[in-house]
């Protein structure tokens, strides 16, 4: 079946720092792929997604990029903020079985000193 | 704005009372769905409705059980929680296609005691 992994956390950078969050996921067919972000007690957020290979998707600040050949999808900034400390998620939905439930991975928890 | 509104923020009840959580979404999105996310884990589904039909996860207790009204509702009724039921309760809505993404509410931080 589906699947998605993430590098563990929590992953510490101070301010202004590079960030890069892991992703690699396992489907039968040509998944969509999305990165969600959670804010402390809230709900998640779609922060960006890519719907076909080598397309890159991006968001206040954020980028990824669907790497087919690697099955990737990491999460990159060039320089994080303390605002940006939360969860991220990355998630597939994968549409060939005729199916539209997400996969999620576990989550990545992001922590940012000042 | 388009949003999914979940009520209320936060619920306390007693264990064995039967609680009920709720969802509405302006968004018209015919999928709805209702997880259920434990300290640091990933978000679990419990169910989703695609329109009127109900689709339930095999490991999901019976405990839980669900109803849609109509397009824009959906509660979430938990006939006799447990201790292991406190949780925060993510309801969310989509297309049905597998390009759209989940839009979320804030949830609902349900405690046990």
């Amino acid at each position: 079946g589906d699947s998605v992994t993430q590098m563990e956390g929590p992953v510490t950078l101070s301010e202004e720092a590079f960030l890069t969050i892991n992703c690699t996921y396992t489907a039968t067919g040509y998944p969509s792929l999305f990165w969600y972000v959670q804010y402390p007690g809230e709900g998640l957020q779609l922060l960006l997604k890519a719907t076909k290979a080598d397309d890159k998707g991006s968001n206040k600040g954020f980028e990824a990029t669907y790497r087919k050949e690697t099955t990737s999808f990491h999460l990159e900034k060039g320089s994080v903020q303390v605002s940006d400390s939360a969860v991220y998620f990355c998630a597939l939905s994968d549409t060939t079985g005729g199916s539209y439930i997400p996969t999620f991975g576990r989550g990545t928890s992001l922590i940012v000193h000042p | 704005d388009a949003m999914v509104i979940q009520n209320p923020r936060y619920q306390v009840t007693q264990f064995g009372k039967p609680v009920t959580l709720s969802c509405s979404q302006t968004l018209n999105h015919n999928v709805m769905y209702w997880y259920q996310q434990k300290s640091s884990q990933a978000p679990k589904l419990l169910f989703h409705y695609y329109d009127k039909d109900f689709n339930n996860e095999a490991d999901t207790p019976d405990n839980f059980q669900s109803r849609r009204p109509n397009t824009s509702f959906c509660f979430l009724d938990i006939r006799s929680p447990g201790l292991g039921d406190a949780a925060m309760y993510l309801c969310a809505t989509s297309r049905t296609s597998g390009n759209s993404p989940l839009h979320f509410g804030n949830g609902t931080r349900l405690t046990v005691t």
